[in-house]
């Protein structure tokens, strides 16, 4: 399975910008790049994704490294609402199997 | 956006019995569904891909016997936990993605606190 690698925890503090940063060295040319995040006792909850080229939605920026070996998640300004668990995920076969997360801590 | 739901939320039983937890997607249909469990403070582990029709596929270590899978509609997953014990007591998360989309966004449901007594 293609695994990922994320910080434990982060800190940040509210109104301003967060890098969560993700490794995934033995991504495969065709596996998408999953970030979900979760919230205590809730089912994870979408934020973004995206295969080759930065993404950008609503909630967040994605931003893939050029050899796709490691991603970055971009919240432009936290808010105490921001603070979950981030995961980032190797989506293939149709499948995402999750790693252990970065928990994101906000500051107000 | 999509809707996922489960039903029940949360569920106590005694050790022996069995608990079937269902998932619905509520505007959408989904030939795959996902089925999770995450132990306290430990991530989501896969447990089973849930095919509309067909048999679902296990993932490695996970007894088919002990979580039975039913997929009968393009809307509804079923997961049943046979003779239930302590061990088994964990949130189970279920997940689906629009029919026809093979990537993209997954959509979850709120869960499931099973709590076996």
């Amino acid at each position: 399975d293609a695994k990922t690698t994320q910080p434990n925890s982060m800190e940040s503090n509210e109104e301003e910008p967060v890098h969560l940063p993700c490794n995934h060295s033995t991504i495969s040319g065709t596996d998408y790049i999953h970030w979900y995040r979760q919230l205590p006792s809730q089912g994870p909850e979408y934020v973004i994704h995206g295969l080759t080229s930065n993404v950008n939605n609503r909630m967040a920026s994605l931003a893939i490294a050029e050899d796709r070996k490691s991603s970055t998640l971009i919240l432009h300004r936290a808010t105490l609402r921001d603070a979950a668990v981030y995961y980032c995920i190797l989506e293939y076969g149709n499948k995402l199997v999750f790693g252990a997360g970065t928990i994101l801590r906000v500051k107000s | 956006g999509a809707v996922v739901s489960q039903h029940p939320s949360w569920v106590i039983c005694k050790s022996g019995t069995s608990v079937k937890i269902e998932c619905r997607s509520l505007d959408f249909q989904a030939t795959t569904m996902f089925w999770y469990r995450q132990f306290p403070k430990q991530s989501l582990m896969l447990m089973a891909t849930s095919n509309e029709g067909s048999k679902a596929t296990y993932e490695q270590g996970v007894e088919k016997d002990k979580f039975l899978i039913n997929h009968a509609s393009l809307t509804l997953s079923t997961l049943t936990v046979t003779s239930a014990h302590p061990e088994d007591s964990s949130f189970y998360i279920c997940s689906a993605r629009n029919r026809g989309q093979n990537t993209g966004e997954l959509f979850f449901g709120e869960g499931s606190r099973l709590t076996v007594l």
